[in-house]
């Protein structure tokens, strides 16, 4: 079984600071890890990806996450937070059922980034 | 592209009526799947078809709830009767790629309010 969890279901940040988001997993087997954001009356839309060789990983609009199996963490970082960042980030997980099976996509509940002038 | 295109956007209906809320995937994508999503469950995966063909149901929450894809590019997901615990943020989701971790594109979704 695998599962996310991100700690801290809301995250205020002024502008200019460094966004933190924290995802920790949970995989019996390697686990292939996504972020992706939601904003308002919207769907998800994908932010990065890690699958497998280099652990940091880097996506679009500034974000960037860092996998460390030490950790089991998959954390998100931003270095400098703009308004316009403001929305909800989910952490998902997958592996690989073989071949191209589809991996069940497991999310996390989600962390709401507020983003104050 | 126009990417993953839902309807209706919004939905209120009553208690015990029929709910079909509709979905068309983007072109060439072989996986489609239907989510929800509540503040007290987050997002829960329903239902997934690979090649208009149903993979794994095991998500959908009772016998109230029916999916289906006619074809390639298009597919309903339905409710009856409706009960006001389905009020939710349904979304649809297709991915293409031969990549089993290709990224899942999501529709904006379609909110169900059952009075």
């Amino acid at each position: 079984a695998q599962s996310v969890t991100q700690l801290g279901s809301h995250v205020s940040v002024s502008e200019g600071a460094l966004v933190l988001l924290r995802c920790n997993y949970s995989s019996s087997v390697p686990p292939y890890l996504f972020w992706y954001v939601q904003y308002p009356n919207q769907g998800l839309q994908l932010l990065l990806k890690y699958t497998t060789g280099a652990t940091l990983v880097k996506g679009i609009n500034g974000f960037e996450a860092e996998f460390k199996k030490s950790e089991t963490s998959f954390h998100l970082t931003k270095p400098s937070a703009h308004m316009s960042d403001a929305a909800e980030y989910f952490c998902a997980v997958t592996f690989n059922a073989g071949g191209t099976s589809y991996g069940k996509l497991t999310f996390g509940q989600g962390t709401i980034l507020t983003v104050h002038p | 592209d126009a990417g993953v295109i839902q309807s209706p956007r919004h939905e209120v209906t009553e208690m015990g009526q029929e709910v079909t809320l509709r979905c068309k995937p983007i072109s060439g994508h072989d996986y489609l799947f239907w989510y929800r999503q509540t503040m007290m469950r987050g997002l829960e995966l329903l239902i997934y078809f690979n090649n208009n063909v149903p993979i794994d149901d095991s998500g959908m929450p009772e016998d109230r709830f029916s999916a289906k894809m006619p074809n390639a590019s298009f597919s309903t997901l339905k409710i009856q009767p409706s009960e006001p615990r389905d009020s939710a943020v349904y979304f649809c989701a297709s991915r293409g790629g031969t990549a089993f971790n290709s990224p899942l594109h999501f529709g904006n979704g379609t909110r169900l309010t059952v009075t």
